[in-house]
């Protein structure tokens, strides 16, 4: 089985660019959650993602973030206007809703802002 | 308070011995609680949960959970030089099944030959 994917794996941006990054969760997986690293910190929730629809979004920053999970394809993370803190590792974690619903994690994309 | 304490560490164990990392958390309502691994530069890697008072084994990992402390801990038995890793508490808030992870800061661990 697959695990949850993300892409890119790196990517680099300038400041003032966009960066768009891509989540495809676990087969048989409908909730997507987004979480973001800094260097040297915790991870911290961003937003939590059904299909087309934010159950949470009260991570995210209030400009140039927002996140997107249509019906068909890969949620997508997007920054506007990039700026040197956004430099981070995001992760994204997908679950299935049953249970503990536990969260499985990609490899993340690590976002690095020149 | 921070919602989910860890001890950053190092902490530092011989191989074979027996390494406890702790972590507590702030909300009561909280029901469900996860340990994670992650190695430097990688993803966290799913190692238990547990969601019931007492322990949890596996294989060389046991967790335990006391609701009333507010507390939550990792025992890792035979700890190898492999164990070396960020060892990351996390608290699933609130009362429903579904929902984000407030995670701790991380235990670094380290496994010493």
């Amino acid at each position: 089985n697959a695990g949850v994917m993300q892409n890119p794996r790196h990517l680099v941006r300038r400041r003032g660019q966009e960066a768009r990054l891509r989540c495809s969760p676990m087969k048989g997986h409908s909730h997507v959650y987004w979480y973001r690293q800094l260097p040297e910190e915790g991870l911290k929730f961003m937003v939590y993602l059904q299909k087309e629809n934010i159950i949470d979004e009260s991570g995210m920053p209030k400009e140039r973030f927002s996140a997107e999970f249509p019906k068909e394809g890969p949620s997508i993370l997007r920054i506007q206007q990039v700026v040197r803190g956004d430099s981070a590792a995001y992760f994204c974690a997908s679950s299935s809703g049953q249970g503990f619903d536990t969260q499985y994690f990609g490899p993340g994309t690590r976002l690095t802002v020149l | 308070q921070k919602e989910v304490e860890q001890n950053s560490g190092p902490l530092s164990v011989p191989e074979g011995a027996i390494a406890s990392l702790n972590c507590t958390y702030s909300d009561r309502g909280s029901q469900s609680f996860f340990w994670y691994r992650q190695y430097s530069g990688k993803s966290p890697e799913l190692i238990m949960f547990i969601y019931s008072n007492g322990d949890k084994e596996d294989g060389r990992f046991t967790a335990q959970l006391n609701k009333a402390s507010q507390y939550v801990s990792l025992l890792i038995r035979d700890s190898q030089p492999s164990d070396s890793a960020t060892y990351l508490c996390a608290v699933k808030v609130g009362s429903s099944n579904t929902g984000k992870l407030i995670f701790g800061q991380g235990t670094t661990l380290q496994v010493k030959p």
